[in-house]
This record gives structure tokens, sequence and C-alpha cells, in this order.
């Protein structure tokens, strides 16, 4: 069985301040892991997923994340916050050749000019 | 450009009817999901299929039903039993997982419903 856990359901920063969103998972088997980003009223877009190789991955708008398997994390990150990163972010797990994706509750960023 | 479309966007059902949500993708995908999002619980699997004439259940599929009857298109019908229908649907697609060894999903745009 596969789990997410999302520290936090509301982070604040400022603009120009760093994010960092947190994510934990629990797998019984080597993990594919995924961040979204969900703007209001919107379906889900990928950012970056993780599925082998390099552990630091980057994706969209400036975003990335680092697989920690000692630690069982996946925290995203972005070194300087933009007004327009304000939405909610989910991570997601699934094991290697299944369908079924696992999600966090989210964490609905605010920037704060 | 290739992508997935959810109709309506905003749905309002009475209690006591069955409404059906669209979902077509032309991204050639075989799989294809059925999401409810609540506020504050995430995204929860309702159904999904892999392939055209077959699907199973998800984590909460009570109340619920679909078909596959082409690889484009899984539509989901909101039954009345479905006792708290009233949440945000997302549906997503993925090529199949073992023969692309990702099983990235990608979703709608969602569809909006409320039992008045």
């Amino acid at each position: 069985a596969q789990s997410v856990t999302q520290l936090g359901s509301h982070v604040s920063v400022s603009e120009g301040a760093l994010v960092l969103l947190r994510c934990n998972y629990s797998s019984s088997v080597p993990p594919y892991l995924f961040w979204y980003v969900q703007y209001p009223n919107q379906g889900l877009q990928l950012l970056l997923k993780y599925t082998t190789g390099a552990t630091l991955v980057k994706g969209i708008n400036g975003f990335e994340a680092e697989f920690k398997k000692s630690e069982t994390s996946f925290h995203l990150t972005k070194p300087s916050a933009h007004m327009s990163d304000a939405a909610e972010y989910f991570c997601a797990v699934s094991a290697q050749g299944a369908q079924k994706l696992v999600f966090g509750q989210g964490t609905r960023l605010t920037i704060n000019p | 450009d290739g992508g997935i479309t959810q109709s309506p966007k905003y749905l309002f059902r009475k209690e006591g009817q069955n409404v059906t949500l669209s979902c077509e993708q032309n991204l050639n995908h075989d799989a294809m999901y059925w999401y409810r999002q609540d506020p504050g619980q995430g995204l929860r699997l309702i159904y999904y299929s892999q392939i055209v004439n077959d699907f199973q259940k998800g984590d909460i599929a009570e109340g619920y039903s679909v078909s596959r009857e082409k690889k484009e298109s899984f539509p989901l019908t909101v039954t009345s039993a479905q006792k708290n229908p009233t949440a945000f649907y997302l549906c997503a697609s993925s090529e199949v997982g073992p023969r692309t060894g990702t099983d990235t999903q990608y979703f709608g745009p969602g569809t909006r419903l409320t039992v008045l």
C-alpha cells in the first residue's frame, strides 16, 4: 500500500522568498513521485515527476524537487516566489508500472506582496 | 491540440436524479480515470479503465457507474444512490504504465456538480 502526507495544508510566503512544500511518502516498492499544481476551478497540471535516475528533478515554472529515499521525502522548492505561484499543490505517488496514483491532501500556497 | 475535455463545466442536479459527466481525450491514451475532489481531502479515485470495454472500481465507486465503449471516451454517471454527490470531478488519462514506464496522468479541466 502507498500513502502520501503533505505537511501543512496552507503555506504563506512573501514574494521573492523561498518556497518549500513538504511531501513524505510511504511505499513498499520503488515509487514514482509527482507534483501537480491546481489553479482555482481548473484541472491539475504536472509540475515535475521522479521515476528513476537523477534524484534532483527540475520542473516547469522554476520548481524543483529532490527524491530522498532515506527520508522518504520529495519536497518541492522554488528559490524565489512569484505572485503567479499562488495555487494548490498536490504530491502523488504510484508504484512502478501501476496505474493508480495516490494523492496527498494538498497544500494551498499563498504569496504575500 | 491534444488534450482532455470535460463537459459541462458546471452542472446542477436535483436530488434523486441521475446525471452523466462527459470526458473525452484525443491523446490516444489507453487508460482513463475519474477522481472526486472535496475541500481538504485531495483527490480520490472513483473508477479507472486501462482498455476499452474494461474498467475497475477505485476507492469510492459506490453510487457511480462508468462505461468505456470507445478509447476516446469515459463518461461517468452519478446515480441517485450517491448520497453526497456535490463535488468537483476530474477526469484524467495516461499511457499504460508498463509500456511507457512513467504512469504520468494528464487531467481535464473538471466539472463542478452541485445538488440542489
